[in-house]
């Protein structure tokens, strides 16, 4: 059964840092790109990244371009996010999303973990 | 940027078909996936590539894209079928992901 559980999501100042973890179990971590996805309270889906399977391929929302970095450790079956200079506008749920095994371009979510909050404020 | 427009919101009566368009620029030229998101709960994958479903969806889930436009279909609707719905592409001009902003389907 395919897994995606988040983690280190809380409460931090604005300005603040913050590092996400996404622990994969119950399919071949390495072979599939993975994506960042969040949520504010009350408001729609935001794509906020994405890293192919190797991490040779890398993009991000321009909202968090320069503030955020995803990463992945192949070998710990785990994904991450990187969060600094944090503002409250990142206020949100974080999910960790999978991408489908033949997907032709990124963001093609088969599976989606439960998310974590995240909450910027002072 | 890339935007994708939904309407807001959808009434439809129980056993009766339900369609979400999703809008944007040429958007029959890009594959477009729909996300079903109950409250509370993470989103799940109704259609893919404009019209596959994943295994698990029923039937009464169907999707087209063609020109501006983009629709999901959800036949015989049934009052579990409540939820929020989501259409998102890739945006290869830019290398963007972008989500519609969503459409909640209100089961009478």
């Amino acid at each position: 059964e395919v897994q995606l559980v988040e983690s280190g999501g809380g409460l931090v100042k604005p300005g603040g840092s913050l590092r996400l973890s996404c622990a994969a179990s119950g399919f071949t971590f390495s072979s599939y790109s993975m994506n960042w996805v969040r949520q504010a309270p009350g408001k729609g889906l935001e794509w906020v990244s994405s890293i192919s399977s190797s991490s040779s391929y890398i993009y991000y929302a321009d909202s968090v371009k320069g503030r955020f970095t995803i990463s992945r450790d192949n070998a710990k079956n785990s994904l991450y996010l990187q969060m600094n200079s944090l503002r409250a506008e990142d206020t949100a749920v974080y999910y960790c999303a999978r991408d489908e095994e033949m997907a032709t371009k990124p963001l093609t979510v088969d599976y989606w973990g439960q998310g974590t909050l995240v909450t910027v404020s002072s | 940027s890339y935007v994708l427009t939904q309407p807001p919101s959808v009434s439809v009566a129980p056993g009766k078909t339900a369609r979400i368009t999703c809008g944007g620029n040429n958007i029959g030229s890009k594959s477009v996936h729909w996300y079903q998101q109950k409250p509370g709960q993470a989103p799940v994958l109704v259609i893919y590539y404009d019209s596959d479903r994943p295994s698990g969806i029923p039937e009464r889930f169907s999707g087209s894209n063609s020109g501006n436009t983009a629709t999901l279909t959800i036949s015989r609707v049934e009052a579990g079928d409540e939820a929020d719905y989501y259409c998102q592409v890739w945006d290869s001009s830019s290398d963007q992901g972008v989500f519609g902003t969503g459409t909640k389907v209100t089961v009478l």
